[in-house]
């Protein structure tokens, strides 16, 4: 089955303890990218990867790393949480560029 | 001023009912249009897909572009139950591969 897959679903954690969040796509899909979703702002893009080792700013960066070591992984990294950081984040994917993209089932974070 | 307006609702109509749901924005370059659906606890999928401007139908879904009014719209014939959820506008420009979102509309179907 076609998916995106991310981990963990519910996270409480505490201001500046590191956290990663996993992201796994099984559809061999170049581009990757990360949003955050919170109430009456919608959909914002933290960051994206158009490629292995290829990754770039999404419009709110600040706070937030990645990487892309393999085509199929995606992990987002607060380094450094904060009470701001708290948020739904969704993984999405898709393989063509104007193809339709393919969203995880979301990572609900709480910073305290 | 938001690039994508979208009014929050919640909308709540009867089974059967038409629904309309729209967006406004202010890009005038966005040429990629697009409602997701979200189900609570899930992630978007998507609905509908449109290029510029005009219509696309899709059994009980119509989406329309009205560019020169930047204004888009999702309807909804025949709604039913399992449409209840939240539905997003989605739109881009050419080039850029990432989506701006509207805040999303909450739509209740009472049966």
């Amino acid at each position: 089955e076609a998916q995106v897959t991310q981990n963990p679903r519910y996270l409480i954690t505490v201001t500046g303890k590191k956290l990663t969040v996993t992201c796994s796509q099984n559809m061999n899909h170049e581009y990757m990218s990360w949003y955050r979703q919170d109430p009456g702002l919608g959909l914002r893009q933290i960051y994206y990867s158009m490629n292995v080792e290829v990754t770039d700013k999404g419009d709110v960066p600040e706070g937030y790393k990645v990487s892309r070591k393999e085509k199929r992984n995606f992990p987002l990294i607060l380094e450094s949480p904060s009470p701001n950081q708290t948020s739904l984040y969704f993984c999405a994917s898709t393989g063509t560029r104007d193809g339709e993209l393919f969203f995880g089932e979301g990572s609900r974070l709480t910073v305290l | 001023q938001k690039e994508v307006e979208q009014d929050p609702g919640p909308l709540s109509v009867p089974e059967g009912a038409i629904v309309s749901l729209n967006c406004t924005y202010s890009n005038s370059a966005f040429q990629y249009f697009m409602w997701y659906r979200q189900y609570s606890r899930k992630g978007p999928e998507l609905l509908m897909y449109t290029y510029s401007s005009g219509n696309k139908e899709d059994g009980r879904f119509t989406a329309q572009v009205d560019k020169s009014s930047k204004y888009i719209s999702l309807f909804i014939r025949d709604s039913q139950p399992s449409d209840s959820a939240t539905y997003l506008c989605a739109m881009r420009n050419t080039g850029r591969r990432a989506l701006t979102f509207g805040s999303g509309t909450r739509l209740q179907v009472q049966p």
